[in-house]
């Protein structure tokens, strides 16, 4: 069945500086790939997605890439600020399901002031 | 704030018991999503309700069922409880097909 890898598991960067985790999946009919982000005692929250027929998707200070051929995609926080420290999460799914999602294994990301 | 509430918040049982999860969707929204949540992993998508009937299962036993109502809350039942059933429960409901799907804040649930 469909697998997603993600990595790292954690991530530690100084205020401002950048952040990348990058995704695997199996599955090359996946064509819908989020990211969310998940607090402490909450559920995820969905921060930006991408579709297969789109390479690169940016909103303000959160990017997302998407390579098809090498079934991997890769989500970029520029200028990270403590409040970005949280559980990220990327997913994969097939056909318009925004819900019938995979999931990776979540990286902690920690912003140090 | 998601508009998808999940109830309770936490709760422990023993192993062999039942349990009932409860989630109530955002207004308007026709289909719901349950996810299991285990420590330090990834949801795992259990299974979707759309308009009252299941709507996809993921690779979980028969044991866990669910339920939609025609207010679209919905219920997710787990029987014959194992310690490994201990995780986080999330529901996640949507509207129209290809729109985003908003999670509640989950169900702790402990198993001893």
């Amino acid at each position: 069945g469909e697998n997603v890898e993600q990595h790292p598991s954690t991530l530690s960067v100084q205020e401002g500086d950048s952040a990348v985790i990058k995704c695997t999946y199996s599955d090359s009919a996946s064509n819908y790939f989020p990211w969310y982000k998940q607090e402490l005692g909450k559920g995820p929250q969905l921060i930006i997605d991408i579709r297969s027929n789109v390479g690169e998707k940016k909103d303000q200070r959160i990017a997302v890439t998407l390579n098809k051929t090498a079934k991997h995609f890769s989500l970029h926080i520029t200028e990270t600020q403590p409040e970005d420290s949280a559980v990220y999460f990327c997913a994969a799914s097939k056909g318009y399901n925004t819900d019938k999602l995979i999931f990776g294994t979540g990286t902690r990301l920690q912003v140090f002031p | 704030e998601t508009g998808v509430t999940q109830s309770p918040t936490h709760l422990i049982k023993t192993r062999g018991q039942q349990v009932t999860l409860r989630c109530s969707s955002q207004s308007g929204h026709n289909t719901v999503s349950w996810y299991q949540q285990a420590l330090g992993q990834g949801p795992q998508f259990i299974f979707q309700y759309y308009r009252e009937e299941e709507n996809g299962r993921g690779n979980f036993p028969p044991r866990f069922s669910g339920l939609q109502f025609p207010n679209y809350s919905s219920e997710l039942n787990v029987n014959a409880l194992e310690l490994d059933d201990s995780a986080l429960y999330l529901c996640a409901s949507r509207g129209r097909e290809n729109t985003e799907a908003f999670f509640g804040q989950g169900t702790r649930l402990t198993v001893v």
